[in-house]
């Protein structure tokens, strides 16, 4: 059964780098792994998108290990502004498609 | 900019009623898909459609049912609203690809009563 699994809630500081994990079983190497970002009252937002090693764009990195049993969403210098709600998305592309979100995290950036 | 918009940002409907809630997606997206979004929950997948007048089921589609007669809209249907679907419901769109790069509307907040 595809699961994702990730904290229910981090704390930060700003200017910390922020690492939040995602734990998902039974991943082919075809999956893709996706995270977003979600403010109160509105609609998650795509941050990054990847499905093994490492990816980086201008706001995030995403590593993928070799076994693929977890993901890392990994924010640079945190600010308040990044206090939001964060969700890993799993692909499961075997079989059909079954889009499985994390439970998301709660991420608290203080001064 | 890819802009998903969706008929009501608040919805207010009494048990039995039939409800109707609307996507639109203005970018040519072939995937759109309706979530629903409860505290502890997260998002889980009601349906997705990958072509017009192409659906197929996700997590929990019981009690729902979906339209896409236009490959801009996706409609979600509410044959018989009933409490346990009050819920905050979310539209997305998506190219083809087997990352599923959503993009999300702003979410209909719906109450049933």
């Amino acid at each position: 059964l595809a699961k994702t699994t990730q904290p229910i809630s981090m704390d930060s500081y700003e200017g910390q780098e922020v690492n939040i994990t995602c734990s998902h079983n039974n991943i082919a190497t075809n999956d893709y792994i996706t995270w977003y970002q979600q403010f109160p009252s509105q609609g998650p937002r795509f941050i990054i998108q990847g499905y093994k090693t490492k990816v980086t764009n201008e706001v995030a990195s995403l590593f993928i290990p070799a076994d693929r049993k977890s993901s890392t969403l990994s924010l640079p210098r945190v600010s308040l502004s990044d206090t939001a709600v964060y969700y890993c998305l799993v692909a499961f592309n075997q079989a059909g498609t079954a889009l499985i979100f994390g439970k998301g995290t709660t991420l608290s950036v203080s001064s | 900019d890819v802009k998903v918009t969706q008929s009501s940002r608040y919805l207010v409907k009494r048990t039995g009623e039939k409800v109707f809630l609307e996507c639109v997606q203005d970018m040519d997206h072939e995937n759109m898909f309706w979530y629903r979004q409860d505290p502890g929950l997260g998002l889980r997948l009601i349906y997705f459609s990958y072509d017009v007048k192409m659906k197929e089921k996700g997590d929990i589609p019981e009690g729902y049912s979906v339209s896409r007669e236009k490959k801009e809209r996706f409609s979600l249907i509410l044959e018989s609203a009933s409490t346990n679907q009050t819920s905050m419901y979310l539209c997305a769109s998506s190219t083809v690809g087997q990352g599923y790069e959503q993009y999300f509307g702003p979410g209909t907040r719906l109450t049933v009563t």
